[in-house]
């Protein structure tokens, strides 16, 4: 059965400095990963999509890494903004379109 | 991408009552599932959405607690029976939209009484 971990469960850090989210799974037979935001109260935010055959994505000031046969990702985010503060989930997908999330990673930048 | 659009977006239940849960995708897709998010926690998935057949329910799940409808390719229903105030979560809809990028609706928030 899959499982996965999302370390830190939280982080707090000044405007402006660059951070990295860990994402770690057990099984590494999947067919895609994807970073999620979730801001208080709201649903999921899709923000990267990682195929089972790519190294990396990057989108604005967030990279996404996929090391899939040591069953990691990271999510990098440069020149973090107060606007950033939100839980980022981790969500490794099977080619039946199922997911198995991480507990998130809840950021809070500050001012 | 999809758009997903769920009605209702907030309700407060009695225990032992019914509530249905509608998920609309703005276009045609192959794979609709429904997610619980309870209090604090993450993601956990409860059922995927067959077009046209019965839905296929994860472990720790039964149909006569969620029954779950699809009678087409961009609409599905959720229900949650006979309500306890430990149903009392968050419910999500998702899709698989085009690249096989999961999308989800903004939620249908839970509380039972």
């Amino acid at each position: 059965k899959q499982e996965v971990t999302q370390i830190p469960a939280a982080l707090s850090v000044p405007e402006g400095e660059n951070l990295v989210l860990n994402c770690s799974f057990t099984d590494s037979a999947i067919y895609n990963l994807q970073w999620f935001r979730q801001d208080p109260g709201k649903g999921l935010t899709s923000l990267l999509l990682i195929q089972s055959s790519q190294r990396e994505q990057t989108s604005g000031r967030l990279n996404a890494s996929l090391d899939k046969s040591s069953g990691r990702s990271t999510l990098y985010i440069a020149a973090s903004q107060p606007g950033d503060s939100a839980t980022y989930l981790c969500a490794v997908n099977t080619n039946a379109g199922k997911s198995t999330f991480g507990d998130g990673t809840t950021l809070t930048v500050k001012p | 991408s999809a758009v997903i659009s769920q009605k209702p977006s907030r309700d407060i239940c009695q225990r032992g009552t019914s509530l249905t849960i509608q998920c609309q995708v703005d276009s045609q897709v192959t794979m609709m599932f429904w997610y619980r998010q309870q209090p604090g926690q993450s993601l956990t998935l409860i059922a995927t959405a067959n077009q046209g057949s019965e839905a296929t329910y994860e472990s720790g799940f039964v149909i006569d607690k969620f029954p779950i409808s699809r009678p087409n390719l961009t609409f599905s229903t959720l229900t949650v029976s006979n309500m306890s105030p430990e149903d009392s979560s968050i419910y999500l809809c998702s899709a698989w939209g085009e690249r096989e990028t999961q999308y989800f609706g903004p939620g249908t928030r839970l509380l039972v009484l």
